[in-house]
């Protein structure tokens, strides 16, 4: 199967850092990508849909000026977290797939712990 | 009201036993339906599709009811390496739902 690759898998910062995420396909090229957020015991959520080349498509209640992301190729979209919280603590997983209805493929996730 | 909702569990079953258990979702035009399989911090990982008539792969079978709006999974004669969080997936218009999951447990 399609191989996603996430950097970095684990990640503590200060409160009030940025943090930047790298979404890779590996072995193929990715027209779309998703940004999911997941709390414990929760379910993932889709925080927004970046199209290479376009600006991404929020979810309602995700702001937008705070989870940026840039989707500049079709290998690589970046999510970053802007001003993170303790709150925004969570796992991030990213997928990708070759159009937005093809089957998507997931990252193996970052988790992120803001202090 | 929850998209996708799912019984957490958790389900505690020995090897060998035969479990099942069930989501709700709330569209009903959704289109298409998964199983994925969930470990410990890990990403979700596509278990089965689901399809109208039912289907099965391996020790694991499921069902769909389009007029009840549920999806089912069993797994049978249960092996250790099942113990997972099972997530019931909805596509709707090529945007996954996601349910919190239900959480197996299967013990020697």
């Amino acid at each position: 199967g399609a191989v996603v690759s996430q950097h970095p898998s684990r990640v503590i910062c200060k409160s009030g850092t940025s943090v930047k995420i790298e979404c890779r396909s590996l072995d193929f090229q990715a027209t779309t990508m998703f940004w999911y957020r997941q709390f414990p015991k929760q379910s993932l959520m889709l925080m927004a849909t970046s199209n290479e080349g376009s600006k991404a498509t929020y979810e309602q209640g995700v702001e937008k000026d705070k989870f940026l992301i840039n989707h500049a190729s079709l290998t690589l979209s970046t999510l970053t977290v802007t001003s993170a919280h303790p709150e925004d603590s969570s796992f991030y997983i990213c997928s990708a797939s070759l159009t937005r209805k093809e089957t998507q493929y997931f990252g193996p996730g970052t988790r992120l712990l803001v202090l | 009201r929850k998209e996708v909702e799912q019984d957490p569990g958790p389900f505690n079953v020995p090897e060998g036993a035969t479990v099942a258990f069930n989501c709700t979702y709330s569209n009903s035009a959704s289109q298409s339906f998964f199983w994925y399989r969930q470990d410990c911090r890990k990403e979700p990982k596509l278990l089965m599709s689901v399809y109208s008539s039912g289907n099965e792969d391996g020790r694991f079978t499921a069902q769909l009811n389009r007029a009840s709006q549920y999806i089912s999974l069993l797994i049978r004669d249960s092996k250790l390496s099942d113990s997972a969080t099972y997530l019931c997936v909805v596509n709707d218009d090529y945007k996954l739902s996601f349910g919190a999951g239900t959480t197996v447990t299967v013990r020697a």
